[in-house]
């Protein structure tokens, strides 16, 4: 079954740290550029942050930048956020969602499978 | 940074009925690299529309996507009771990627 697992959520104090996880299964996982993507409680969708097939390109929102790093390991199909300095604005649902297109140079497309989130609550 | 801004917040529309949603891109996108996405409540998105027009696997005829430059439209044909849901457009046209703040269709 083609799908995305996302783990490690949960209730951190502002400025803490917290990985999460995305276990990817059923494609080529190492074919596809990911993204992390957020989802406020109530509010709508925000990219945050993107990583090449390769792993060796990323780009980040500028509100994460310096505070979140995004990577892969294509050995085990697993793509991670490692996030640091916590602060009450980055309670989300984080999504990590595959794109569309196959690509190995260019990244940065529509995402055509999402894994069903998981919770970040920030606060003391 | 591109912002897209979707109209209108809220759409109430009766079962059967055609939908027409709007998204506009500032600045304008200068390909077309334009996405829809539904979500229902407790899902995540579902990828309806890429490249402006071009339907995802699986998606009914129903769906249709059209525009360029800086106005796009999401066209939902005939309204089924699955389709009641919020519809983002995405861009990604250059980093960073931008999402509008959706479109609620609720039914009238």
């Amino acid at each position: 079954e083609v799908q995305l697992l996302e783990s490690g959520g949960g209730l951190i104090q502002p400025g803490g740290s917290l990985r999460l996880s995305c276990a990817a299964s059923g494609f080529t996982f190492k074919r596809y550029a990911m993204s992390w993507v957020r989802q406020a409680p109530g509010k709508g969708l925000e990219w945050v942050s993107a990583i090449r097939s390769s792993g060796d390109a990323v780009h980040y929102v500028d509100s994460v930048k310096g505070r979140f790093t995004i990577s892969r390991d294509n050995s085990e199909n697993t793509l991670y956020l490692q996030m640091n300095s916590l602060r009450a604005e980055d309670t989300a649902i984080y999504y990590c969602a595959k794109e569309e297109l196959e690509t190995t140079v260019v990244f940065g497309y529509s995402f055509d499978l999402w894994g069903q989130g998981v919770l970040v609550t920030v606060s003391s | 940074e591109i912002v897209m801004t979707q109209s209108p917040a809220t759409l109430s529309v009766s079962p059967g009925e055609r939908a027409t949603l709007s998204c506009r891109a500032t600045p304008r996108l200068d390909n077309n690299y334009l996405a829809w996405y539904q979500q229902r409540p407790g899902q995540p998105p579902r990828l309806l529309i890429f490249d402006t027009s071009t339907r995802a696997t699986g998606i009914p005829a129903r769906f249709s996507g059209s525009g360029s430059g800086a106005d796009f439209t999401l066209t939902i044909g005939s309204l089924q009771s699955e389709d009641f849901a919020i519809y983002y457009c995405q861009q990604y046209n250059s980093w960073p990627l931008t999402f509008g703040g959706g479109t609620k269709v609720e039914i009238k």
